[in-house]
């Protein structure tokens, strides 16, 4: 079955660096990575996510890109600042089925003031 | 106007107890979770309904029972409470299965069991 690995497990970057965290996956027929930010004591919460017919989305600062032929996928955020210190999950949907996503174990951010 | 609203917030409760968490969303959403995180922030499934109907059973034990009245509800019942179920327990919702569509999470039930 698919299988979502998240690299690293925390990363601490100075305010207004970059950051890039990192996913591969298992399964070719997958074609749906959403990226997940949860906040302390928060629920996860959708912050962008692309599908398999595209290599590369952006929303402000942050971007995802995918190499479908290497089967990774990473999450960048740009000039980083305090709030976006969180754990940030992986996703990735499996081709035999349309209810479940599998999970990344997640990265701790820290962003430095 | 909470989306996914999951009631108790925190729980402490001696082993062997049931307990139940309740889980309401007001989004229209056909599919439901639930998703158990341990205290290394691993996010695993536990059950899906969609339109009332179980579409996922992760390997749970049976002590877990979801319950859906209806498809804005999905509550969650454990029996028998061991230490080991200690975990934040997070509800979600989303429109039609998760490909391609946002899950929207609840804030979480944070279950501590002494």
């Amino acid at each position: 079955g698919e299988n979502v690995e998240q690299h690293p497990s925390t990363l601490s970057v100075q305010e207004g660096d970059s950051a890039v965290i990192k996913c591969t996956y298992s399964d070719s027929a997958s074609n749906y990575f959403p990226w997940y930010k949860q906040e302390l004591g928060k629920g996860p919460q959708l912050i962008i996510d692309i599908r398999s017919n595209v290599g590369e989305k952006k929303d402000q600062r942050i971007a995802v890109t995918l190499n479908k032929t290497a089967k990774h996928f990473s999450l960048h955020i740009t000039e980083t600042q305090p709030e976006d210190s969180a754990v940030y999950f992986c996703a990735a949907t499996p081709g035999h089925s349309n209810y479940q996503l599998i999970w990344g174990a997640g990265t701790k951010l820290i962003i430095k003031p | 106007d909470t989306a996914v609203s999951q009631t108790p917030k925190y729980l402490v409760t001696q082993m062997g107890n049931d307990k139940s968490i309740k889980c309401e969303q007001n989004l229209g959403h056909d599919t439901m979770y639930w998703y158990k995180q341990d205290s290394k922030k691993f996010l695993k499934i536990m059950f899906s309904y969609n339109n009332k109907e179980l579409i996922i059973n992760e390997t749970v034990p049976n002590r877990f029972s979801p319950k859906s009245p209806d498809k804005a509800h999905l509550n969650l019942h454990i029996n028998s409470l061991e230490l080991g179920d200690s975990a934040v327990y997070f509800c979600a919702s989303s429109p039609t299965g998760d490909r391609g569509n946002t899950i929207y999470f609840g804030e979480g039930s944070w279950l501590t069991v002494v």
